[in-house]
């Protein structure tokens, strides 16, 4: 099983809402990733959690919160979001040793903040 | 930091003729390279990889792969296009931070495959 889940599919928020997304994986990964990506752009990376910890913040504002609360799920909570942080939110994970570094993403949250 | 080069921003091929998806690279030591693609409105999918050995990789939906030391090159290939591989391709390598493991992506290259 390769698969990488993620909900909502959708999400539609105010600037003055609070929300959270959710990504589960069940093939024993220990590395998990959260991207941001904009149309027709390549992913950026969010944040790394290695091992439940987080390892990589790659200077994301606070009103990102990431949330690792055991080795299968990861969190994204969401707060005072601006316009310009709707895109397609892609959470991945991948194996952290041995020679398998290939990430698998779930299908995204589409997020639109309004 | 290691990184990678997709030249085109989009290809367009007829379906059942052979494509060509180009990327190349720039890493410092062995290079871990990987190919994945997206299609519209959904997540990336993994495709293949090169990590060491053999450098013509097999992949997933009939797609193989050439890496070519000499010319820094990992070009995605496929012998005869289908309508349905119309998608967006990255090409990635992985890269280091800090210790840690990340994956840095190609800017992306839209293939159109025309029936």
């Amino acid at each position: 099983d390769t698969e990488v889940t993620q909900t909502p599919k959708h999400l539609v928020m105010g600037m003055t809402n609070k929300k959270s997304l959710k990504c589960e994986q069940h093939m024993g990964h220990r590395a998990m990733y959260w991207y941001k990506q904009k149309a027709k752009k390549p992913p950026e990376l969010m944040f790394v959690y290695s091992y439940e910890k987080l390892s990589i913040n790659e200077s994301v504002p606070s009103r990102f919160s990431p949330e690792c609360p055991n080795s299968s799920l990861l969190n994204l909570h969401l707060h005072a979001l601006q316009p310009e942080d709707s895109a397609l939110y892609l959470c991945a994970s991948s194996q952290m040793t041995g020679s398998s570094y290939e990430q698998y993403f779930g299908p995204g949250t589409r997020l639109t903040v309004t | 930091a290691q990184s990678v080069a997709q030249p085109e921003d989009q290809v367009n091929v007829a379906e059942g003729n052979p494509l060509t998806v180009k990327c190349t690279y720039s890493v410092s030591g062995n290079p871990y390279l990987f190919w994945y693609v997206q299609y519209p409105n959904r997540g990336l999918q993994f495709l293949l990889k090169y990590i060491t050995g053999d450098n013509l990789v097999k992949g997933s939906y009939g797609f193989e792969a050439e890496f070519n030391k000499s010319q820094t090159s990992f070009h995605l290939k496929k012998p005869s296009a289908l309508v349905s591989d119309s998608a967006l391709y990255f090409c990635a390598v992985r890269d280091l931070l800090r210790g840690y493991q990340k994956v840095t992506f190609g800017t992306g290259t839209k293939l159109q495959v025309i029936p």
